[in-house]
């Protein structure tokens, strides 16, 4: 069973306008999140993370939204580039016993056109 | 450096082959992690190594060895793999702790099974 959710696998977005990446997750047991941008045939790389006892973070272009009610998150580009343009994941981290996991949701492809 | 190396980026392998799969960090991180992607799929946790110790084995087939020599070196054994363990082996490092869960991702081993 999926426990993290990203339910758009593209999005297009013009050049200069706002980009909305959306995320939802099932365990509440999740208590931090973060945000990967990933190239074909390269690892991930780590853009932004928020902690459950946050509702937003903020880092330059990019700010991370949490409601913990609705179990949903969401990324915010502003203003979008060409450059923007990836496979962006969200992962939701587990504290267990015997270590962290970071579980992935399928990813959105964003398209940014100049 | 916020550099995580892996070594080699390519690898083709028969299925009777012996194989090692290397990962270098030199962030003082004590966590360590191997993902596997396949194509169009989000990466899954295989295995977590905490203080050098192994604490999260993702059910993961004997074929795949861990390894993890020091802080800083994280090895993955392969033996017998099969055409389907095809895909794309991602090593990933962080720090420890409640705060410090962004994982940081090598470029990754694309490997062949043939």
């Amino acid at each position: 069973d999926q426990q993290v959710k990203q339910n758009s696998p593209s999005l297009s977005v013009q050049e200069g306008r706002i980009s909305i990446l959306n995320c939802d997750y099932t365990n509440s047991m999740f208590d931090y999140f973060l945000w990967y941008k990933k190239y074909p045939a390269e690892g991930p790389t780590f853009l932004i993370s928020i902690s459950s006892i946050k509702d937003k973070n903020e880092d330059g272009r990019f700010t991370v939204f949490l409601n913990k009610s609705a179990k949903h998150l969401s990324l915010h580009i502003v203003p979008s580039q060409p450059g923007d343009s990836a496979v962006y994941f969200c992962a939701a981290s587990l504290m267990r016993q015997a270590g962290t996991a970071l579980i992935f949701g399928k990813g959105t492809t964003l398209s940014v056109s100049s | 450096d916020t550099e995580v190396t892996q070594t080699p980026k390519h690898l083709v392998m028969g299925m009777t082959n012996k194989k090692s799969l290397k990962c270098e960090q030199h962030m003082g991180h004590r966590a360590m992690y191997w993902y596997k992607q396949k194509a169009k799929k989000p990466p899954e946790l295989m295995f977590v190594y905490s203080y050098e110790k192994l604490s999260i084995n993702e059910s993961v087939p004997s074929r795949f060895s861990p390894e993890c020599p020091n802080s800083s070196l994280l090895n993955l054994h392969l033996h017998a793999l099969q055409p389907e363990d095809s895909a794309l082996y991602l090593c990933a490092s962080s720090l420890q702790g409640w705060t410090a869960r962004e994982a940081f991702f090598g470029q990754g081993t694309r490997l062949t099974v043939v």
